[in-house]
């Protein structure tokens, strides 16, 4: 069972625009989120992450909105550039001893073009 | 700044044969976790060390073992190597409870 979902497999947005990226959660225990960034062949780079005691992260051109109670998060780039043209995942963790493994979405592909 | 770096960066191994992949956190980290990613998969937790002791177990196979060392690096190794195994290996590594940091994957191809 999926706990962490990404339901648009891509995206395509123009330069300069806005791209929304949506992650939903189905695991109440998590309670820190991160987003990452990944090209082919290479490592997730992290992004941006938020903790559940907030609802907004910002940083730079990249802003994560959590809101709790709908167990959704999304990440707003903005404006969008070619370079931001890879694979975004969600990810999740709990609480606690023993809860440090980050639950991934199975990522959207995200194309933002010239 | 030093990041996650892990070896080998490619490697092919034949059915049954075994593998050793290894991972080396950011100084100072104090956790490492080990991801698989198959083709056109989400990364999967396989197994997470906090101070050397393992913390944390995800869907490793049998065959599969770990351990972090006392340099805190890290050791995956997979025995009976199946062509299902064939993926991109993920090191990561964080100061406990912050964001992880990866490495640029172990990409294992099994003949």
């Amino acid at each position: 069972d999926q706990q962490v979902k990404q339901n648009s497999p891509s995206l395509s947005v123009q330069e300069g625009r806005i791209s929304i990226l949506n992650c939903d959660y189905t695991n109440s225990m998590f309670d820190y989120f991160l987003w990452y960034k990944k090209y082919p062949a290479e490592g997730p780079t992290f992004l941006i992450s938020i903790s559940s005691i907030k609802d907004k992260n910002e940083d730079g051109r990249f802003t994560v909105f959590l809101n709790k109670s709908a167990k959704h998060l999304s990440l707003h780039i903005v404006p969008s550039q070619p370079g931001d043209s890879a694979v975004y995942f969600c990810a999740a963790r709990g609480h606690g001893a023993g809860s440090y493994q980050l639950t991934f979405g199975k990522g959207t592909k995200l194309s933002v073009i010239p | 700044a030093a990041g996650v770096i892990q070896s080998p960066r490619h490697l092919i191994k034949e059915k049954r044969e075994t593998a050793t992949l290894k991972c080396y956190p950011i100084p100072r980290h104090d956790t490492v976790y080990w991801y698989q990613q198959g083709p056109g998969q989400d990364p999967q937790f396989l197994i997470s060390f906090y101070e050397k002791m393992q913390s944390d177990k995800g869907s490793i196979p049998d065959r599969f073992s770990a351990q972090q060392f006392s340099d805190y690096h890290s050791e995956l190794n997979m025995s009976s190597l199946e062509l299902g195994d064939s993926a991109l290996y993920f090191c990561a590594s964080s100061f406990v409870n912050t964001e992880a940091f990866f490495g640029q994957g172990t990409r294992l191809t099994v003949v």
